[in-house]
């Protein structure tokens, strides 16, 4: 099992800051993924990260991938409400092992 | 809305009692997988069917936990005898058009999921 340790568990912030969450592990990854899940709903799919040092953008939203494909962080730049939820990082799988989030609240 | 559907949303039994949900995935999807999420965790994997074939089961799916997919549509989970600890967020997600026989790791839709309170 590739255990995936998230931080920070929480955050907590005024709209229009940045932040960046990260998502680490001692195991490299062929992929990994970044979901949102809001609160009632199931996770969604943002992002898949594929080659190390790779960066997306999505919006507002920067992912990296790291070099030694060990680990990945997530950037949000000038957050939003609409930025709350829990961010989830996991490798690409059949069955997905998630870690535990990050649990962001954006505040107004 | 991302086409998966489950019910019910919610529900609240006493322990002991049995219960049974239902997901409906997205139609042209032949996989179907089951999670659990508890408070301040992400979801676990708990089983996943390809059409009705159920390929494996996590051992966090208790002997009382069972899944079937009969007809490689729609799904149930039931629980028999719950128990306090079962109480969770139970989430469905399908993947992989009908036309690929066989592709892992496609992009899994969630449904919303069915909350249990077992009192």
């Amino acid at each position: 099992t590739q255990l995936l340790e998230q931080s920070p568990q929480f955050l907590s912030i005024q709209e229009g800051e940045n932040l960046t969450v990260y998502c680490n592990s001692s195991s490299v990854f062929s992929s990994l993924q970044w979901y949102r899940q809001e609160p009632g709903e199931g996770p969604v799919l943002l992002v898949t990260v594929v080659t190390g040092g790779e960066v997306k953008k999505l919006k507002r939203l920067t992912f990296q991938f790291g070099d030694a494909r060990k680990d990945s962080s997530l950037h949000i730049t000038a957050a939003q409400p609409g930025d709350t939820g829990l961010y989830l990082c996991a490798p690409r799988d059949d069955k997905i092992i998630f870690g535990k989030g990050t649990r962001l609240h954006i505040l107004p | 809305d991302t086409g998966v559907s489950q019910n019910p949303r919610h529900k609240i039994t006493k322990r002991g009692q049995n219960v049974t949900f239902r997901c409906d995935p997205i139609s042209e999807h032949n996989r179907l997988y089951w999670y659990r999420q508890t408070l301040g965790q992400g979801p676990e994997f708990l089983t996943y069917f390809q059409n009705e074939a159920q390929l494996e089961k996590s051992r966090l799916l208790s002997d009382r936990f069972s899944a079937e997919r009969p007809k490689g549509s729609f799904s149930t989970l039931e629980i028999q005898r719950t128990e306090q600890g079962d109480s969770a967020m139970y989430l469905c997600a399908s993947s992989t058009p009908r036309e690929v026989l066989a592709r892992s790791s496609d992009t899994q839709y969630f449904g919303p999921g069915t909350r249990l309170t077992v009192l």
